[in-house]
């Protein structure tokens, strides 16, 4: 059964780090791509970034130069390094799963609150 | 510019039938889509993969209920004998090399 846990969320001030980390079972990490995604409170869901399964990543415009992906094969886990924080990025994080392109498993998300 | 576009809320009563949509904006007719269902409070689940012609492929688990449908730049998504646990936010989706698009997302209301 594929399962993807996230963790790592919490509150941060302005210009902070976090780490955000998604532990997938049932399936491998690096043969599939991989895709982080928020959800800010009260709005729609909105793409933040993908690795591919040759490490290729890309990033939204809105994160571009302060969130990077990765993941670690040994540990089946995928990362999301979250620098320079602002207000804005506050939201739940979803990992998901797109083995042919598009997202067919999620993550129950992390909540991370970028306040002062 | 690629954008979905999807009515910010919809509603039906229970046991009854309802068509939510997802429009492809101009010159992307082509283009497949994904929904997915996001209950209050959980994370998003896959429903189906919609292609331009209207086959779709369903995600694991998802009752017949659930179909798909297309029509030039619209990406339909019927839901039959509505039940209460069908009240959700519904988003479709589509992709490209490096990018992921949502629509706005519908939220239905089973009556």
């Amino acid at each position: 059964e594929v399962q993807l846990v996230e963790s790592g969320g919490g509150l941060v001030q302005p210009g902070g780090s976090l780490r955000l980390s998604c532990a997938a079972s049932g399936f491998t990490v690096s043969s599939n791509y991989m895709s982080w995604v928020r959800q800010a409170p009260g709005k729609g869901l909105e793409w933040v970034s993908v690795i591919y399964g040759g490490g290729t990543t890309y990033y939204a415009d809105s994160v571009k130069g302060r969130f990077t992906i990765s993941r670690d094969n040994s540990k089946n886990t995928l990362y999301l390094q979250m620098n320079s924080l602002r207000v804005e990025d506050t939201a739940v994080y979803y990992c998901a799963r797109a083995p042919l392109g598009w997202p067919t498993n999620w993550g129950q998300g992390t909540r991370v609150t970028v306040s002062s | 510019q690629l954008v979905l576009t999807q009515s910010p809320s919809a509603s039906a009563s229970l046991g009854a039938s309802v068509k939510l949509t997802c429009t492809l904006s101009s010159g992307h007719n082509n283009y497949a889509i994904a929904w997915h269902q996001q209950r209050p409070e959980k994370g998003p689940r896959f429903l189906m993969k919609l292609n331009h012609d209207g086959s779709h492929t369903k995600g694991d688990g998802i009752p017949d209920r659930f179909s798909g449908s297309s029509s030039g730049a619209e990406r339909y998504l019927t839901i039959s004998s509505l039940q209460s646990e069908d009240e959700a936010d519904y988003y479709c989706l589509t992709w490209g090399t490096g990018s992921w698009l949502f629509g706005g997302g519908t939220k239905l209301t089973v009556l």
